[in-house]
């Protein structure tokens, strides 16, 4: 079935570094990617969706490239905040177009 | 924007009772809706799917006996977790989703549920 893969489970960066979080997918044809971000107390918010090879999303500085090719959708910031700290999930639309599968979330912790 | 509004945020209920909880889509119209459980050792476990003229499906582990789903219109949905046990503690997060809105399903903030 389709699943998202997120390698990190915790990331720990300063203030100003760049981030990576990897995601991967394993789904037939071209499901919609997604990022999401939870905050503690709070339900996930849509960041954004990508929908088709190499397509960029982006929002609040955040960017993520679909690549069909290595199956990836991976979350970029060029420099992060302490207001960053969240967990982030990475989500696809399933081939069932409306069920949405989570990868397992990561946590990221920045530090001032 | 697309809000989706769950009640209660937290409540309480002793082992074997039931609690019902509310989502409430505002400024757009669900034709699905989504309700997950996230637990500390878990992601998001899909309960089950609710979607506008089609019968409400249950994923594994979940039914409709313990988990009663109601999504009477386009902007309301409520599930009762009844004779409810340990095991069903955790945040119940409630997805809408509309097509005009893309395929990403919007959340509310969660009914926490704990049990005695």
């Amino acid at each position: 079935g389709d699943s998202v893969t997120q390698t990190e489970g915790q990331v720990a960066l300063s203030e100003e570094d760049f981030l990576t979080i990897h995601c991967n997918y394993s789904a037939s044809g071209y499901p919609a990617l997604f990022w999401y971000v939870q905050y503690p107390g709070e339900g996930p918010q849509f960041l954004f969706r990508a929908s088709r090879d190499k397509e960029k999303g982006s929002s609040r500085g955040f960017e993520a490239t679909y690549n069909k090719e290595t199956t990836s959708f991976h979350l970029q910031k060029a420099s992060v905040q302490e207001s960053d700290s969240a967990v982030y999930y990475c989500a696809l639309g399933g081939t069932n177009a409306y069920k949405v599968i989570f990868g397992k979330g990561t946590h990221l912790h920045v530090l001032p | 924007g697309a809000l989706v509004y769950q009640y209660p945020r937290r409540t309480i209920c002793k082992s074997g009772t039931s609690m019902r909880m509310e989502c409430q889509a505002v400024g757009f119209q669900a034709t699905s809706v989504a309700w997950y459980r996230q637990s500390p050792q878990k992601t998001f476990e899909l309960i089950a799917l609710s979607t506008v003229n089609s019968a409400i499906k249950y994923e594994q582990n979940f039914t409709q006996e313990k988990f009663p789903i109601s999504h009477p219109n386009l902007s309301f949905s409520s599930m009762t977790v009844l004779n409810a046990y340990l095991e069903d503690r955790g945040l119940y997060l409630c997805g809408a989703r509309t097509p005009g809105l893309g395929y990403e399903q919007y959340f509310g903030p969660g009914t926490r549920l704990t049990v005695l």
